[in-house]
Parts: C-alpha cells; sequence; structure tokens
C-alpha cells in the first residue's frame, strides 16, 4: 500500500517557539493532503485540506495564521505551529490521497508537548 | 453534509468471542465509507473500506463489515478476536473525492 511519512514522531519545545511538522508521501503523488488535530481518548479533528500548489482550506474554527501548511510539492505537506503554547500540544496527524486513490493513507502522527 | 456516529465508545470482549462495532452514518449524497484502526501513539492504517459493489467487505485479518443502505449502517464484525486486536477503531465516510469525516472512536478491548 501507499507510504505516508511524518516526522518527527515526537517533539518537545518551548513555550513561544515554533514548530514544523513534515509529511511525505513515498511512493505516490499526493495531490490533496489532509491535517488532524486529535486529543487523548478523543477522534480526529480535520484543521486542513491542502492542494499541491494552492493555499490551504482550513476549517472553522482553525487559526491560519498559527497554523500554516505549506503543500509545494506533490510529495511533501508542512504544518509549522507559530508561537506554540500548552494548550497546542497534542497529537497532529497527516494523510494523503493521490488523483488516482479512493482511500487516504495516514502518517505516524507527531505528538507535541509545548513546555 | 455527513455526519458518523460510532454507538459504542468502549468495547470489551474476551479472546476468542466475537465482537461488533458499530456505525451509523448520515448523508444526502453518495459516500464511500470507512473502517480505520489506531494503536497507541501512532497513525491510522486501513482496515477496510466500501465504494460500491458487494456490500460486505472482507479485512486480510478476519475483520468484515456490511454495508446497509436502509439502516445507514456500516457495522464492523469479526468472529474471535485476538489480544493483538485491542486498539481503537474509527469509522469514517467521505463524499465521492471529498474529506474524510470521522466517528468518535470506539476502544476494542480485549482479555485474555
Amino acid at each position: 500500500g501507499a507510504v505516508v511519512s511524518q516526522h518527527p514522531s515526537w517533539v518537545i519545545c518551548k513555550s513561544g517557539t515554533s514548530v514544523k511538522i513534515e509529511c511525505r508521501s513515498l511512493d505516490f503523488q499526493a495531490t490533496t493532503m489532509f491535517w488532524y488535530r486529535q486529543f487523548p481518548k478523543q477522534s480526529l479533528m480535520l484543521m486542513a485540506t491542502s492542494n499541491e500548489g494552492s493555499k490551504a482550506t482550513y476549517e472553522q474554527g482553525v487559526e491560519k495564521d498559527k497554523f500554516l501548511i505549506n503543500h509545494a510539492s506533490l510529495t511533501l505537506s508542512t504544518l509549522t505551529v507559530t508561537s506554540a503554547h500548552p494548550e497546542d500540544s497534542s497529537f497532529y496527524i497527516c494523510s494523503a490521497r493521490g488523483v488516482l486513490n479512493t482511500e487516504a493513507f495516514f502518517g505516524q502522527g507527531t505528538r507535541l508537548t509545548v513546555v | 453534509a455527513q455526519s458518523v456516529t460510532q454507538l459504542d465508545s468502549q468495547v470489551p470482549v474476551f479472546e476468542e468471542a466475537p465482537v461488533e462495532l458499530r456505525c451509523n452514518y448520515s448523508s444526502s449524497v453518495s459516500v464511500y465509507l470507512f473502517w480505520y484502526v489506531q494503536y497507541p501513539n501512532q497513525g491510522l492504517q486501513l482496515l477496510l473500506k466500501y465504494l460500491s459493489g458487494s456490500t460486505l467487505v472482507e479485512s486480510i485479518n478476519g475483520f468484515e463489515a456490511e454495508f446497509n443502505k436502509s439502516q445507514t449502517s456500516f457495522h464492523l464484525r469479526k468472529p474471535s478476536v485476538h489480544i493483538s486486536d485491542t486498539a481503537e477503531y474509527f469509522c469514517a465516510v467521505s463524499p465521492e473525492g471529498g474529506k474524510l469525516i470521522f466517528g468518535q472512536g470506539t476502544e476494542l478491548s480485549v482479555k485474555p
């Protein structure tokens, strides 16, 4: 099956700093990438959808200036959490879908802890 | 708009017993249906999907799900579970080519 690699798998950062998370499709071209946030014992909350070469579409309530998404190539999307605060601590998961795919493939997730 | 309801937040079951994880959805358009499994601190893995055709779909590890259009359900079943099946299971729908909408998740706990 298709492989999506997410990096880093975990990160600890100081409050006020920025953190970048990468999501790569390793063996297919991801025309669409999705970024989710998951709180403990809860479902995945879609944050934004990005299409290669276009601006991301953010879900209602998600601050686009805080969660910067870049999808500059067909194999790479990045999520940057700017000026992170402890309330941004969460599990972030990306998924990718190619033009020929009916389903999305998920990365391993990134555990972000802001101290 | 689409929505997904997983009727059980937690399902405890003994090893080798059968299990059913329930999923109902609502949508005004045709959708694809999925079951994903998530192990602790990991991403999601696709378990099985329904796109069209036969309403009964199976996974390689013994799970199956049946699409019931009249009841708008897509329940997941396994006739005999293993300890290794302990995980969080998510039902999801997406309109064709659209974004995935997830249910709240069901924690399956298999006990020896």
